[in-house]
């Protein structure tokens, strides 16, 4: 596609619930990333894709998240029993081959609200 | 491990220059800068790597001090559309992504 494509653009659930947001890089892009962003906050990194396989996991808060991007392509982050806490804009990040010398370009952001 | 920007916040008047400090306290390979407008995702400015300086812009640039661990975007002739909050963002050993605390930045008429 054009650009990197999130969806839902929006997602309100509530405390407890389980949800999926579904991120589809730039067609070609090997390197996927996952960002989650409060207000006044810069991007916080959660996971970084390099194909297929989770190349760093490091940032995700606790065993409640977890990504998948099994076809190396579209990814989609799973978040179980979601809290309050867990309210931010996700953004979703691709570049051609994830390294230093790569920009990173950004989906829209899905922005979820945990009631 | 996030980078520190500074200032924090700066207004400026149009055609007035500014520069925004990135600074951290690891090794870093490479430094890149994005501005993000409000309710917008952010958008790369541009990349500095160890040894070289990269110019993305005509009227923004930026340096990168790899002994210091700090880098410099540098706005010059500050237009309006120059608005919105920068971030630098830097990748360390591994493949973590960081970016840094935020500098939000306003030209006004």
């Amino acid at each position: 596609g054009a650009g990197v494509s999130q969806t839902p653009s929006n997602k309100v659930t509530e405390k407890g619930k389980y949800v999926e947001l579904r991120c589809d890089p730039i067609s070609g892009h090997t390197a996927l990333y996952w960002y989650r962003q409060s207000l006044g906050q810069g991007p916080e990194f959660l996971i970084y894709f390099q194909g297929t396989g989770a190349a760093d996991d490091s940032g995700l808060p606790n065993d409640r998240f977890f990504a998948v991007r099994p076809e190396g392509s579209v990814s989609t982050l799973k978040i179980q029993r979601t809290e309050r806490g867990d309210s931010a804009v996700y953004l979703c990040a691709s570049s051609l081959g994830g390294l230093n010398t790569d920009t990173q370009y950004f989906g829209p952001g899905t922005r979820l609200t945990v009631l | 491990q996030q980078p520190v920007q500074s200032p924090q916040a700066v207004i400026l008047r149009e055609g007035e220059d500014a520069v925004i400090n990135c600074s951290s306290s690891k090794a870093l390979y490479s430094v890149h800068w994005y501005r993000q407008k409000h309710g917008e995702a952010p958008v790369f400015l541009m990349i500095l790597l160890k040894g070289g300086e990269q110019k993305g812009h005509e009227k923004i640039s930026a340096s990168f001090n790899e002994k210091k661990q700090q880098s410099s975007l540098y706005l010059t002739a500050s237009q309006l559309s120059y608005s919105g909050t920068y971030f630098c963002g830097t990748e360390r050993i591994g493949n973590q992504f960081y970016f840094g605390t935020g500098t939000s930045l306003t030209v006004i008429p």
